[in-house]
This record gives structure tokens, sequence and C-alpha cells, in this order.
């Protein structure tokens, strides 16, 4: 079992769409959980993060965190097409240090 | 924000060659870079850590006289991957962190994508 999961996709939708993005995750001692947007053939970039459970709003960015279950979400309200990319969920005990990711899951917003 | 930059974004090369790939940290100096690489449709995995001026920190399975990591200064470190084979070819990203307490985000390079023929 891989520490972290996260359904690949692809998860297309019109644009102006509320977007779910999940991961769960195996240990318990993550601290910290970040989700990054990768655009195609560039490095990921920080989008939220958030420490141990409890949600975080950033703009059209929601996180949300439950350490019970073992599960993180991303929301994205009003979706746009420059929203398409692969996002990444990771995690770690210390932030800024070792970070496990998720497999990405490829996001298209459909004008 | 902090800009990382690697270079060369691209390279192609023979099998049996060597290439290296520079990470700089622009405007902050990184105590801590990180080296990555990202199969196609597949997630970024570790494979090491290193601290300016020390020997670089290994994950397991990854071959320290394979990738060999030097971290001189503190906004500059390299990864030399030796005899380069196919198998080899992948997306090669660093990311690279300030400071050494526990709020201190890791900033990612844009990532080099390495083909060996």
């Amino acid at each position: 079992q891989k520490e972290v999961e996260q359904d690949p996709g692809p998860l297309s939708v019109p644009e102006g769409a509320i977007v779910s993005l999940n991961c769960t995750y195996s240990n318990s001692a993550f601290q910290y959980f970040m989700w990054y947007r990768q655009y195609s053939r560039k490095g990921p970039e920080l989008l939220m993060y958030t420490y141990s459970s409890g949600n975080k709003e950033d703009g059209r960015f929601t996180a949300q965190v439950d350490k019970s279950s073992k599960y993180i979400s991303l929301f994205i309200r009003d979706s746009q097409p420059s929203d398409s990319a692969t996002y990444l969920c990771a995690m770690g005990m210390e932030y800024g240090n070792k970070l496990v990711f998720g497999a990405g899951t490829i996001l298209r917003v459909k004008s | 924000g902090a800009v990382v930059s690697q270079h060369p974004s691209w390279v192609i090369c023979k099998s049996g060659t060597s290439v290296k790939i520079e990470c700089r940290s622009l405007d902050f100096q990184a105590t801590t870079m990180f080296w990555y690489r990202q199969f196609p449709k597949q997630s970024l995995m570790l494979m090491a850590t290193s601290n300016e001026g020390s020997k670089a920190t290994y994950e397991q399975g990854v071959e320290k006289d394979k990738f060999l990591i030097n971290h001189a200064s503190l906004t500059l470190s390299t990864l030399t991957v030796t005899s380069a084979h196919p198998e080899d070819s992948s997306f090669y990203i660093c990311s690279a962190r300030e400071g050494s307490g526990n709020y201190n985000e890791q900033f990612f390079g844009p990532g080099t994508r390495l083909t060996v023929l």
C-alpha cells in the first residue's frame, strides 16, 4: 500500500463547476498537508498548506484535513480553464523537510 | 516569491555519458536542497536531501555513486547522473528551502527533462 493515494483522473469539468480533489494516507504521523499545482513540463507550485486537522480558505481554494479519517481534500470554486493542471497532494512530518507526494490528479476545465 | 532555477531545462545524451544538472536559488540562500525524480504520469519521488557543505542523504534504493550530488554553496546544488542509461530518462526536479525551522516552504525549480538514447 502506498503511503499516499490519489486518483490520477483525468477529471473533466465545465467552467464554473466546483471541483473536489482528494487524497488518503496511511501514516498517522503526518502533520503538514499541502496541495501543489503543476502545469505540464513545469515544477510544482504550492497552493495551500494546512497544519493538522481543519479547513483553510484562500480565494477560490479551500483545503480540508480530516486526520481521524486520514483524508484530505482541495475544493476549487468557480473553476476556470486556467485551473487545468495536475494537482498533487503532499504531506510531511515536518514542514519543509521530506515530503511524500500523491500521484497527482489531472484536472481539465472546459470552457 | 522565491525563485529556483534549473539548467538545462532539457538534455538528450547517449547511453554511458554523464550529465550534470544545476539547481540555483536566485533570491535566497538555500540551506537545504532536495532532488526529485518524476516518471510520466507518476508522482515526485524524493531521491536525496542535501545540506550546504555536507554529504547528501539518499533515499532507499537511490544509488549514491550513480547520482552524485554536490551542494557547495548556499545558492547552488548540482546533480550528476553518471553513466546514464535509457532507464534514467526522467524529469528531474529540485527544490530549495531557506532556513531550518518547521515553517520553511520548499520552492521548486522548473525541472530538467533528461532523455538517454
